[in-house]
């Protein structure tokens, strides 16, 4: 069974400040990985995915995410966050024959201005 | 293109009532999901449909819940009788065929348990 942790639940940054969200995974076979955002109010939208090739995977609105095979691991970054990026942050997994997908628990941003 | 179509929004039921929510996936999307987002949690996966047929249903309690999609196009998600743990967000994405397509998620329809 494939799961997702996601080790911090709340954070709060000042404006400009740098922004690293953590993200493990469990799955046995090949994944695909994904960060989501949620804005107050609206749906689940996708930041960025990673599927295959370079581990370094850029997203929409200056989001990043690296893929550390070998941690099982696929942190968010941010160099320089906006008060417009508090939001509640998703890590998923999806993986095999269907690509069931399992979300983390969440991160809620808040930036400060 | 458009993008997923749910209603309603809102439910606000007594609990033992019964309750149902309706999903238009985007168009040409074979695989469409439903999902139960508590508040403060994650999106939990309650079914998996490609085209018709249920491919994980795992997660679903069915001793109440139902769900079905019999045309292959747009499904609908059925609750009898809710209980006050069933208070939550009710999400339905789609996503086309292939192994590089994300999913795509519609507004919800946010459900309170009286």
């Amino acid at each position: 069974a494939q799961s997702v942790s996601q080790h911090n639940h709340h954070v709060i940054l000042s404006e400009a400040a740098s922004l690293e969200l953590g993200c493990n995974y469990s799955y046995g076979g090949t994944v695909n990985l994904f960060w989501y955002v949620q804005y107050p109010g609206q749906h689940l939208q996708l930041l960025l995915k990673y599927f295959s090739g370079d581990p370094l995977v850029k997203g929409i609105k200056g989001f990043e995410a690296e893929f550390i095979k070998s941690k099982f691991s696929f942190n968010l970054r941010k160099p320089s966050v906006q008060w417009s990026d508090t939001a509640e942050y998703f890590c998923a997994v999806s993986g095999g024959g269907y690509q069931k997908v399992t979300f983390g628990t969440g991160t809620k941003l808040q930036v400060i201005p | 293109e458009a993008g997923v179509a749910q209603s309603p929004r809102y439910k606000i039921i007594e609990k033992r009532q019964s309750v149902a929510f309706w999903c238009n996936p985007i168009s040409g999307h074979a695989t469409l999901y439903w999902y139960q987002q508590i508040l403060g949690q994650g999106p939990k996966l309650l079914i998996q449909f490609q085209n018709n047929g249920v491919v994980d249903d795992s997660q679903l309690p069915k001793d109440r819940f139902s769900a079905e999609r019999l045309k292959g196009v747009d499904s609908t998600l059925k609750i009898q009788p809710a209980k006050l743990e069933d208070s939550a967000v009710y999400l339905c994405a789609s996503r086309r065929t292939g192994d590089n397509q994300p999913q795509h998620f519609g507004d919800g329809t946010r459900l309170s348990i009286l």
